[in-house]
């Protein structure tokens, strides 16, 4: 699976749009890019996946670079419940079973 | 809205005890995970199940970690004889068929061994 880098943190003012970068410059044709949350110590939450063109839905939108080596999850009007660590996955669409690798993360902090 | 319930929210145990946790995973899911994340460290994958049968795990789910799903509803994670650094939270998470990484994690196990 391509490795994913992302900056450990970000802030954001709440009411503005937060920009969460994602490098997967190691991504093959098949792979997909999901975003995920995990909001203080809850359970990861689905936030949006894409293959090569842009998605939107009701919590965010992403963007892909056309050669995919990049991404970036945009919040449009981030509030203070969006104070997460989000987390940028890329993993081949039918592989293994669908277990999720974890990394790092962004840990996004709104303030107000 | 659906969502994938986990009991007990904290469990505190002593070290070499047998633990179970449960879930409750949303009823149309087929696929059934457990994961673990230690405090201050990553969310890490442990096991995947699909019909009614360990379909991946990690290196992380040895002997000691068994999953079951005794019937149409729950799924378990027991560990048979706990450690201090099993001590974490443990998520379990199901999936429809057809999204492979879209998954609905539950609120999660804090398991302390002491």
């Amino acid at each position: 699976d391509a490795k994913t880098t992302q900056p450990p943190s970000m802030d954001c003012a709440e009411g503005r749009a937060a920009n969460l970068p994602c490098n997967h410059s190691t991504i093959s044709g098949n792979e997909y890019v999901y975003w995920y949350r995990q909001i203080h110590s809850q359970g990861p939450q689905y936030i949006i996946h894409g293959l090569k063109n842009n998605e939107t839905n009701e919590m965010a939108s992403l963007i892909i670079t056309e050669d995919r080596k990049s991404s970036t999850l945009i919040l449009p009007h981030a509030t203070l419940r969006d104070t997460a660590v989000y987390y940028c996955i890329v993993r081949y669409y039918g592989g293994s079973q669908g277990n999720l690798i974890f990394g790092k993360g962004t840990k996004l902090s709104v303030k107000p | 809205e659906p969502e994938v319930t986990q009991t007990p929210s904290h469990q505190v145990t002593q070290m070499g005890q047998e633990v179970i946790l449960r879930c409750v995973p949303i009823s149309n899911h087929l696929y059934f995970y457990w994961y673990r994340q230690i405090l201050g460290q990553k969310v890490e994958f442990l096991v995947s199940f699909y019909n009614n049968e360990i379909s991946e795990k990690s290196e992380i789910f040895d002997d000691q970690f068994s999953v079951e799903r005794p019937d149409g509803s729950n799924f378990t994670l027991k560990i048979r004889s706990t450690k201090l650094e099993d001590s974490a939270m443990y998520f379990c998470a199901s999936r429809e068929q057809v999204i492979f990484y879209e998954q609905y994690f539950g609120p999660g196990t804090r398991l302390t061994v002491t």
